[in-house]
């Protein structure tokens, strides 16, 4: 069974980039059967899908952050990665990383999310 | 591209049965069979609840149902239990490989 951990600063100051990593364990990450994707939510509010990465490389990111986000992946370390730059208070939320299946469309595993502030 | 649109809340009392609507466009919810339903109890990670409009993962009661009519997709949950009290948020693929989430649903079990 996949299981999917978070790990980064819990604590970004404003201008500044936001890192996250993401640690698939059960299973490789190098599938190709699945996307690998982040998803946030501020306190209180809804889920914002932030993108998402295939074994291949490729990526496709949420427009409302394209100029600011990059995911990349490690194969070898079974990881990917979160990069927002730039950030703002209003980047201030819990972010999780999930498995996208290629064929259904579905986020089937999470993370148990990552709280990140953004503050001076 | 805005997010889907589900009531604030719903309420039922055990036993009976609620259903949450999520609402969209021809872009989203209309133009695919690929909406989602999680749940999502207090500080934890949602969990996937119906796939592709109304198929349920192994594990997930039958007590949970989707449908699809138009642009709107529904998840009806019969025989409601103090556990199903909880955060419920549709997705829908939009095409372009992008996806969508409803603004979120609270169900009280009364």
């Amino acid at each position: 069974q996949e299981q999917l951990q978070e790990s980064g600063p819990g604590l970004v100051k404003p201008s500044q980039t936001l890192s996250l990593t993401c640690t698939a364990s059960g299973g490789s990450i190098s599938s190709g059967t699945y996307y690998w994707s982040w998803i946030r939510q501020p306190a209180g509010k809804g889920l914002e899908w932030i993108g998402r990465i295939h074994t291949s490389g490729s990526t496709n990111y949420n427009p409302s952050l394209k100029n600011r986000v990059t995911i990349s992946i490690d194969t070898s370390k079974n990881q990917f990665s979160l990069n927002l730059s730039s950030v703002t208070a209003a980047d201030t939320a819990v972010y999780y990383c999930a498995r996208l299946g290629l064929g259904t469309r579905l986020f089937d595993y999470w993370g148990q999310g990552s709280l990140v502030t953004v503050s001076s | 591209q805005s997010a889907l649109t589900q009531p604030p809340s719903a309420s039922g009392s055990p036993g009976q049965s609620v259903t949450i609507s999520c609402t969209g466009t021809s872009s989203d919810v209309g133009g695919y069979n690929y909406v989602s339903w999680y749940q999502q109890h207090p500080g934890k990670a949602p969990k996937l609840m119906i796939f592709e409009v109304s198929k349920r993962p192994s594990g997930v009661p039958d007590r949970f149902s989707g449908s699809k009519s138009g642009n709107t997709a529904s998840l009806t949950v019969s025989g409601l239990q103090a556990e199903d009290e909880a955060d419920y948020y549709c997705s829908s693929y939009a095409g372009s490989n992008f996806y969508v989430f409803g603004t979120g649903t609270k169900v009280t079990v009364l």
